[in-house]
């Protein structure tokens, strides 16, 4: 069965340092997002992405985020300057259709450890 | 702002009877909900969704249910089983193109043998 794959499956990380998780989708999908979940909170959007740019993003998204997606297969998400509350796991997920259509494939999660 | 609502944390079920797992939302322009399991050190996986043109979906052993009048569903998990233990997030979408879901807390569901 596809899946979603993420690498790293645990960062630990310096504050201010950039960090790179990366995704890759299930190849016939077409929207891809990235989620958090700090400690013991709920899973929050984080942004989605579709034609090559941003479709949507939250306010947590803001100017120390981006994403890209450098080839046909991954999908990436930067954290420029890393702070203590980004410490999260954070989930990539994918779906081939619009909201009304499809459903949402998560990866097992990227650990993000800032110290 | 909690748009999407699940109240109980917890809940503890005996092995082959019903659990009921509740979530409220407060945006009426959510029109498409679903219902993800989560394992520890795992990524969320998709169980049951209904969109709001219909009140009941079912899908073996999972029935979620929609009541849009008072903005609540629930899924209903009969007969329980021990791996169905687990963290159940409900999440809720406009629709919209960015496809932003909204995950409520999550409810941590215990199956006892």
């Amino acid at each position: 069965e596809p899946e979603v794959t993420q690498t790293p499956s645990h960062q630990v990380t310096q504050m201010g340092q950039e960090v790179i998780l990366r995704c890759v989708p299930i190849s016939n999908h077409l929207y891809f997002y990235w989620y958090r979940q700090i400690l013991g909170q709920k899973v929050e959007f984080l942004v989605s992405f579709y034609n090559n740019e941003i479709s949507e993003k939250s306010e947590i998204f803001d100017d120390q985020f981006s994403v890209e997606r450098p080839d046909g297969s991954n999908f990436t998400l930067k954290i420029r300057s890393t702070k203590l509350e980004d410490s999260a796991m954070y989930f990539c997920a994918s779906s081939e259709g619009l909201a009304v259509t499809g459903e949402l494939f998560f990866g097992e999660g990227s650990r993000l450890t800032v110290l | 702002d909690q748009q999407v609502k699940q109240n109980s944390p917890s809940l503890s079920v005996q092995e082959g009877r019903i659990s009921i797992l509740n979530c409220d939302y407060t945006n009426s322009m959510f029109d498409y909900f679903l219902w993800y399991k989560k394992y520890p050190a795992e990524g969320p996986t998709f169980l049951i969704s209904i969109s709001s043109i219909k009140d009941k979906n079912e899908d073996g052993r999972f029935t979620v249910f929609l009541n849009k009048s008072a903005k609540h569903l629930s899924l209903h998990i009969v007969p329980s089983q021990p791996g169905d233990s687990a963290v159940y997030f409900c999440a809720a979408s406009r629709g919209n193109y960015g496809q932003n879901f909204v995950f409520g807390p999550g409810t941590r569901l215990s199956v006892l043998p």
